[in-house]
């Protein structure tokens, strides 16, 4: 599957426990982002990098959030100190570089805050 | 920052007749306009995009309209078969940045 893969699909922890999700681009894909998604609404801007450099990171990012690409190949999605309000799908996606070009998403991760 | 919009929030059409939904946008400096498909507990899906040198783009039974002037896009779909109920995503971007998208149209095609 030359898709963009995210592990792992299903996260259950209870509410201060920290977690950490996976997202592997397509290989060859400079750009990554990630969203998050609550029932019923469009996808949330999270961060992204260019490689391994993050550009933008979000207001509504608390500093319990950090993300990283070591390599500019994959990426982890932290979060420290989990709330249930964290509860929400976190997709990745990759696009090929910079200039507006498509962006592709993986299944996400489905986290649950008990 | 930019904020899209979009309506309606849910839409249901026999199937075989047309949906349109539409998207504002605020920034006037957006140029990029992708429209995404979300089945249930799948991934969201890329249909058609437009960028905003082009008034309007077609694939097959789907076309996007595009007006920078009252900064406005829609998704037409025409001769709706079950199989396009699913969530849809409208969203804009500036050249180079992030992709913001809208609150998501949840279709409906009864048979």
């Amino acid at each position: 599957d030359t898709g963009v893969s995210q592990d792992p699909r299903h996260k259950i922890t209870k509410r201060g426990q920290n977690v950490t999700f996976r997202c592997d681009p397509i290989s060859e894909h400079n750009r990554l982002y990630w969203y998050r998604q609550t029932l019923g609404q469009g996808p949330e801007f999270l961060t992204y990098f260019q490689n391994e450099a993050q550009l933008e990171k979000s207001r509504l990012l608390s500093d319990r959030f950090s993300a990283e690409r070591p390599k500019g190949s994959f990426s982890t999605l932290e979060i420290q100190r989990t709330e249930q309000g964290d509860s929400a799908m976190y997709l990745c996606a990759s696009s090929l570089s910079a200039a507006n070009e498509k962006l592709f998403f993986g299944s996400g991760t489905q986290l649950s805050v008990l | 920052g930019e904020n899209v919009e979009q309506h309606p929030s849910t839409l249901s059409v026999q199937e075989g007749d047309s949906a349109v939904i539409k998207c504002t946008y605020s920034d006037s400096a957006s140029n990029y306009f992708p429209w995404y498909k979300q089945e249930l507990g799948k991934r969201p899906q890329l249909i058609i995009d437009i960028r905003s040198n082009v008034g309007e783009k077609k694939d097959q039974r789907i076309a996007v309209t595009l007006n920078k002037t009252a900064k406005h896009f829609s998704l037409h779909i025409t001769e709706t078969q079950p199989e396009d109920s699913a969530v849809y995503f409208c969203a804009a971007s500036k050249f180079t940045d992030k992709l913001i998208f809208g609150t998501g149209t949840r279709l409906q095609v009864f048979p």
